[in-house]
């Protein structure tokens, strides 16, 4: 059985930063990219950044990018996303979710078909 | 950056129904639209990927569609179920960022 399970949300000041946790298992992660979704309460859902599967490209949302970094340890089935410069407008439900491929083409980004519970990361002082 | 609409924003309908969602995209993205269920309080799920393959494990009544331009897609519900009341989102994965639609929530 498949499953994500992430970890690290909670109330962090304007500023600071957090290292979320995704941690995976029913699958062989080191073969599959790897994405994390947000959602702001009541709102809907926001791509934040995906990693492909051996870690060699990364890509980020623009509201993000400079402050937030995508990594995975392959030999310990974890994805991991560390938040620097936290904002309020980053508080959100934060989803890691597995990526599937598109078997024809090889493009490993095509569907996200496994997503975590989330964590939630409230951003206030 | 390609933005997505989906309409549409909510919809109202009964046990029974058929049901449409559309998803319009400002440029073509092939077959790269995904759709989503999510309930409250929970995960989205995936309904449909490459605009029209149905995910191992959901329910024949959802089906979806695109058309021949790659701007134009749809979610079909056949017949809604009560379990079916839930906001959809449409999302592409043709090229970063990887945008979802702003959703729509059916309601009974």
């Amino acid at each position: 059985e498949v499953q994500l399970v992430e970890s690290g949300g909670t109330l962090v000041q304007p500023g600071g930063s957090l290292r979320l946790s995704c941690a995976v298992s029913g699958f062989t992660f080191s073969n599959y990219a790897m994405n994390w979704v947000r959602q702001a309460p009541g709102k809907g859902l926001e791509w934040v950044s995906s990693m492909t599967e051996s870690g060699d490209n990364t890509f980020y949302a623009d509201s993000v990018k400079g402050r937030f970094t995508i990594s995975r340890d392959n030999s310990k089935n974890t994805l991991f996303l560390q938040m620097n410069s936290l904002r309020a407008e980053d508080t959100a439900v934060y989803y890691c979710a597995k990526a599937s491929p598109d078997v024809l083409t090889g493009y490993s980004l095509y569907y996200f078909d496994y997503w975590g519970l989330g964590t939630l990361v409230t951003v206030s002082s | 950056d390609i933005h997505l609409t989906q309409s549409p924003s909510s919809l109202s309908a009964s046990v029974g129904d058929r049901v449409i969602i559309t998803c319009r995209a400002t440029q073509s993205m092939h077959r790269y639209l995904n759709w989503y269920q999510q309930k409250p309080g929970k995960a989205p799920k995936l309904l449909i990927y490459a605009a029209s393959s149905l995910e191992s494990g959901v329910p024949s009544r959802f089906s979806g569609s695109g058309s021949g331009s790659g701007t134009d897609f749809t979610l079909t519900i056949s017949t809604l179920q009560p379990e079916d009341f839930a906001t959809y989102y449409c999302q592409q994965t043709y090229s970063t960022p990887y945008t979802f639609g702003q959703g729509t929530k059916l309601e009974i």
